[in-house]
């Protein structure tokens, strides 16, 4: 069985302090990860994506994630957090086994970030 | 370029009525998926078209949800009859065609509720 782990539910920190939102997977194949973020009221809206090529990934607004497979994780980080970061951020996952149609997207529960001033 | 739009955003109805839900995909992007995300859970698929063709339709929850695509542009959504579990935000995502897991543009969903 597939799943897609977010280890918080709810994360704050203050602006301009480090942002680090946690994500294991388990999964039988090489899968896809991406990081998606999703803004009050907005759709959601792509980080940034792992298809199997450098372990760390470069996404938009100074986010990056590292793919690390001996330990089935892909964090994601930031190195100074802005209120505008506020947001529900999701840990998605692709090609989790055998049956998985390719396209099909497994997600986490989700990460609250607050950025407090 | 316009992205991925859904109607309504919001929906209130009655437990047994109908509710339909459209998704209107990325021009020229041939797959179409539908999401739920119930309150409190994760976000899950309920099925994936490409072109007018359901791809797969394994995460549909029961036979009182019918998806269409007619001629392979917008996606309809039919909840017939709605259910109180059926409350929750339904997502669209299109993305471009050919095999891979290409990036998916998500719309800004439909939020259901039902009373």
């Amino acid at each position: 069985a597939q799943s897609v782990t977010q280890l918080d539910s709810h994360v704050s920190v203050s602006e301009g302090t480090p942002v680090l939102l946690r994500c294991n997977y388990s999964s039988s194949y090489s899968p896809s990860l991406f990081w998606y973020v999703q803004h009050p009221n907005k759709g959601l809206q792509l980080l940034l994506k792992y298809t199997s090529a450098a372990t760390l990934v470069k996404g938009i607004n100074g986010f990056e994630a590292e793919f690390k497979k001996s330990e089935t994780s892909f964090h994601l980080t930031k190195p100074s957090a802005h209120m505008s970061d506020a947001a529900e951020y999701f840990c998605v996952v692709s090609r989790l086994d055998r049956g998985s149609t390719l396209g099909r997207l497994y997600f986490g529960r989700g990460t609250q970030l607050t950025v407090w001033p | 370029e316009a992205g991925v739009t859904q109607f309504p955003s919001h929906s209130v109805i009655e437990k047994g009525q109908t509710v339909t839900l459209r998704c209107d995909p990325i021009s020229g992007h041939d797959n179409l998926y539908w999401y739920r995300r119930v309150m409190g859970k994760e976000i899950k698929f309920l099925l994936h078209f490409v072109k007018e063709s359901k791809q797969d339709e394994s995460g549909m929850p029961n036979n009182r949800f019918l998806a269409e695509r007619t001629g392979g542009t917008y996606s309809t959504l039919k909840v017939q009859p709605a259910e109180l579990e059926d409350s929750g935000v339904y997502f669209c995502a299109s993305s471009q065609p050919g095999q891979g897991p290409h990036e998916q543009y998500f719309g800004p969903g439909t939020r259901l509720t039902v009373t």
